[in-house]
């Protein structure tokens, strides 16, 4: 079946604009997580979504940063305003539940660079 | 909060050499941990996980113990190829801290012919 997917694959802004990062997670898949990898940080959580709620957004950074996730599927990312620092790979995963054995499946990532 | 610690790379070796990338983690509950791994130009894969103490992952060759002891797991394999040239990364997961993995920075693997 198809994995977790992700668009753009890559994205070049200006520093101010807004950018909308889409994910498209295992159908069936309750559990969404957004995480970014960044060459300075490593690869950090961002937000969790349980169906379309988010009760876990301890890792945005910033209010710039906000996400939603609609019919309990597609999820975006919205960062405002966008900032040099902001250049990352920005990672969705799902998996079936929300539980610590559940097993995240990855897409390929949107590579974002801020100019 | 909870952490993971993996050596730092990169780690080169010749076909056919051990591999060993050392893994420890902190961690207040009983976590499951889990090696993933991302291949040239590819994103993140689930390598193999375990999710209790003295459990033994493996996949491809590569195997890793949880050792609840020492707080480690180590991954293994005992003959690498040009092919597992690729960044590793060790993860664990644990209901206290929410369920999201929690990464080591990485370990770059470079295996020659």
């Amino acid at each position: 079946g198809a994995g977790v997917s992700q668009s753009p694959s890559n994205k070049v802004t200006e520093k101010g604009k807004d950018v909308e990062l889409r994910c498209d997670p295992i159908s069936g898949h309750t559990a969404l997580y957004w995480y970014r990898q960044s060459l300075g940080q490593g690869l950090e959580f961002l937000i969790y979504f349980q169906g379309n709620s988010a009760p876990d957004k301890s890792g945005l950074p910033s209010d710039r940063f906000s996400a939603e996730r609609t019919g309990g599927s597609v999820s975006t990312l919205t960062i405002q305003r966008t900032q040099q620092e902001d250049s990352a790979v920005y990672l969705c995963a799902s998996s079936l539940y929300r539980g610590v054995q559940e097993t995240q499946y990855f897409g390929p990532g949107t590579r974002l660079l801020v100019l | 909060g909870d952490s993971v610690t993996q050596m730092e790379g990169p780690v080169t070796l010749s076909e056919e050499a051990f591999l060993t990338i050392n893994c420890t983690y902190t961690a207040t509950g009983y976590p499951s941990l889990f090696w993933y791994v991302q291949y040239p130009g590819e994103g993140l894969q689930l390598l193999l996980k375990a999710t209790k103490a003295d459990d033994k992952g493996s996949n491809k060759g590569f195997e890793a113990t949880y050792r609840k002891e020492t707080t480690s797991f180590h991954l293994e394999k005992g003959s690498v190829q040009v092919s597992d040239s690729a960044v590793y990364f060790c993860a664990l997961s644990s209901w206290e801290y929410g369920n999201k993995l929690v990464f080591g920075a990485g370990t770059i693997l470079r295996v020659k012919s």
